[in-house]
């Protein structure tokens, strides 16, 4: 059974650009957890995706959009990026993302704003 | 809001020797998850071990254990028999058991860098 897939592993941006990360969650798996991972805040809640819809939100200002495929794949998209954007994202997919399910987690994306 | 706290950023422990890495949490909710995930430099979080709030027995997966205080909301991870694969950050989380699924996030501490001596 392939585990959680997101692409791609590395991407270097420009301040101002706009970036798009993807995810693609275990077979039968249909909810997709974002996370953002620095070394000065650790790991942050961005939203889930169960669905197609969004069912919760963490704190980040409205550049940070996601949506979710019929298929279960999710897309992550920053816009008008900023140097303090740079950071590990990590995808989580579990079946339901409810209490009584595990959440397995990709390799993450490395994303680097210069 | 719920809050996990790692105070120790690392930690060193000789092979074939018992750890623990310390884990306190603040919530006003009395149903919850909480769990340690393993971050090794392939940077993939992998579960460690998972414990439910309204359960009183200890966790344990081989040589992984908790110890769940509820009432001082501490939950500490014993490692032992250390070996070498156990070097990575490893993170206590939290998550509420609201029904419906309408809790699915997860809280993170800051994680503790956990090195193994050959």
């Amino acid at each position: 059974k392939a585990g959680v897939t997101q692409t791609p592993r590395y991407l270097i941006k420009t301040r101002g650009q706009q970036v798009t990360l993807s995810c693609s969650p275990i077979s039968g798996h249909r909810s997709v957890s974002w996370y953002q991972q620095t070394p000065g805040q650790g790991l942050q809640f961005l939203f889930e995706y169960f669905s197609e819809t969004q069912r919760n939100k963490g704190n980040f200002p409205g550049r940070f959009s996601g949506r979710q495929f019929s298929n279960s794949r999710s897309e992550m998209n920053v816009s008008t990026l900023e140097l303090g954007d740079s950071a590990l994202y990590l995808c989580a997919s579990s079946l339901s993302g409810g209490e009584d399910t595990e959440a397995f987690f990709g390799q993450g994306t490395r994303l680097t704003v210069v | 809001a719920q809050t996990v706290t790692q105070s120790q950023p690392e930690m060193s422990v000789q092979e074939a020797e018992t750890v623990t890495l310390s884990c306190t949490y603040d919530t006003s909710e009395s149903d919850y998850y909480l769990f340690w995930y393993k971050q090794p430099p392939s940077r993939q979080m992998i579960l460690v071990i998972r414990q439910e709030a309204y359960k009183q027995q200890n966790a344990t997966e081989n040589r992984f254990s908790v110890n769940f205080q509820k009432a001082a909301k501490s939950f500490s991870l014993k490692i032992s028999d250390s070996q070498l694969g156990d070097a990575a950050m490893y993170f206590c989380a939290y998550r509420s058991a609201a029904r419906g699924g309408a809790n699915s996030k997860l809280t993170f501490g800051k994680g503790i860098t956990l090195s193994v001596r050959p």
